[in-house]
């Protein structure tokens, strides 16, 4: 079956700016969580998804927003981007997002000039 | 506050040797323990999980709940084991929290 798909692969963006980002989890997932990875941070966990609600949520600022539509895709979004939010977002699936694998997306690769 | 750490940023080991990534976690709860492996320009993958116990790819970890640590393991590596890898501990009803990453660098 299809792995989770994260588009675009490569986005530049200049501060201020906003974006979204698109993650499409495993068939049958309906838990989606996103992260950033940085060489400072590493993996920092920002929000998760599961079933269209907001479950669970990191500590990042409100810039930093998401969603889940009806067929488990979700999307993320950034305002008004800073230079320090260029970073690898990753997306993961899960079937339920409680103590299970967890399938991660190739990432989007952020960076902001 | 749940928290993993792994100590050794970079590990390098020459072919044949044992190899131990360390892991260290804090929390309060039984714990759900996990690694993950990023190979190069792949993307991030489980390699085990602790209550399988099973050896994938001749890795084994072992939960030790008086330490608090689930050290990884293999007696042999290989030159295709270098990779990141990354521990993981999910507290009770929450997402996973990983730790910094070990770069291991297996030398020919």
């Amino acid at each position: 079956k299809a792995g989770v798909t994260q588009t675009p692969r490569y986005l530049i963006k200049t501060r201020g700016q906003q974006v979204t980002l698109s993650c499409s989890p495993i068939s049958g997932h309906r838990s989606v969580s996103w992260y950033q990875q940085t060489p400072g941070q590493g993996l920092q966990f920002l929000f998760e998804y599961f079933s269209e609600t907001q479950r669970n949520k990191g500590n990042f600022p409100g810039r930093f927003s998401g969603r889940q539509f009806s067929n488990s895709r979700s999307e993320m979004n950034v305002s008004t981007l800073e230079l320090g939010d260029s970073a690898l977002y990753l997306c993961a699936s899960s079937l339920d997002g409680k103590n299970t694998e967890a399938f991660f997306g190739q990432g989007t690769r952020l960076t902001v000039v | 506050a749940q928290r993993v750490t792994q100590p050794e940023k970079l590990l390098s080991v020459f072919k044949g040797a044992p190899v131990e990534l360390k892991c260290n976690y804090s929390y309060s709860g039984s714990p759900e323990l996990f690694w993950y492996v990023q190979y190069s320009r792949q993307r991030l993958q489980l390699l085990l999980r602790h209550i399988s116990r099973e050896s994938i790819k001749g890795f084994t970890a072992d939960l030790n709940k008086g330490e608090t640590s689930f050290h990884l393991k293999k007696p042999f590596a290989q030159e295709e084991d270098s990779a990141m890898y990354y521990c993981a501990l999910v507290p009770y009803g929450q997402n996973f929290v990983f730790g910094p990453g070990t770069r291991l660098s297996v030398l020919p």
